[in-house]
């Protein structure tokens, strides 16, 4: 089982961006993905999850409207973006899996950094 | 929304000591809370599902305890390899929701 995620990126402020997730070694289709932020030196942030079988998404309040969770389940793969970035977007974002068991997550992204500067 | 506070925000401990962490929910949420383990640099890793239940592959120096609206981190015996920050995380009903953390330091 695997969940691999897009690179690093730089971004002006005012930019559009979609990072990606990529799932292998298992059913793709049958557990969520989520999307986690975590600012600089600070803690993890539940920001939305998506069932790729049928594309329900749910986001947090926090991030609701601020960003759009998507998947291409033909490919595997999930997506994150955004389509006019700030500066306080900067951060590392991961993707992780469920486990099967409620919305806990075994398996995780190894993160992408996006960087938000002028 | 249902909160969830961390209890300490750091610690330090010495090899082989007991370390206890604690998150209190601001509601009932029964069993449904994880612990993950975010190493330095690194992605977190589940630890505990269902409060008390180990994930595979994780050292039994790690348990959970606890239901309702308080619940426990214990590691037995602190290793070198136990630094870390600690994240317990509500599982059952959306907004999902993250504790604050504890970052746990080797003396």
């Amino acid at each position: 089982v695997q969940v691999l995620q897009s690179g690093a990126e730089v971004k002006e402020p005012g930019e559009s961006l979609k990072i990606s997730c990529k799932g292998s070694g298992y059913t793709f289709t049958n557990y969520w993905i989520a999307w986690v932020r975590q600012m600089p030196g600070k803690g993890l942030e539940w920001m939305g999850i998506i069932y790729p079988g049928t594309s329900e998404t749910r986001y947090s309040p926090s991030f609701q409207g601020q960003v759009t969770v998507s998947v291409d389940k033909s490919i595997n793969t999930a997506y994150l973006q955004w389509s006019s970035l700030k500066a306080s977007d900067t951060a590392i974002y991961f993707c992780a899996k469920t486990s099967g068991y409620y919305y806990s997550f075994d398996s995780w992204g190894q993160g992408t950094l996006v960087t938000v500067s002028s | 929304d249902i909160q969830l506070t961390q209890s300490p925000s750091f610690l330090s401990a010495s090899v082989g000591d007991v370390v206890t962490i604690t998150c209190r929910a601001s509601q009932d949420i029964n069993s449904y809370l994880a612990w993950y383990q975010q190493k330095p640099g690194k992605a977190p890793q589940l630890l505990i599902h269902a409060a008390s239940s180990l994930q595979s592959g994780v050292p039994s120096r790690f348990s959970g305890s606890g239901s309702g609206t308080e619940f426990t981190l214990t590691i037995s015996s602190l290793q070198p390899e136990d630094l870390a920050t600690y994240y317990c995380q509500r599982l059952n009903s959306f907004p999902l929701t993250f504790g604050g953390g504890t970052r746990v330091e080797i003396k």
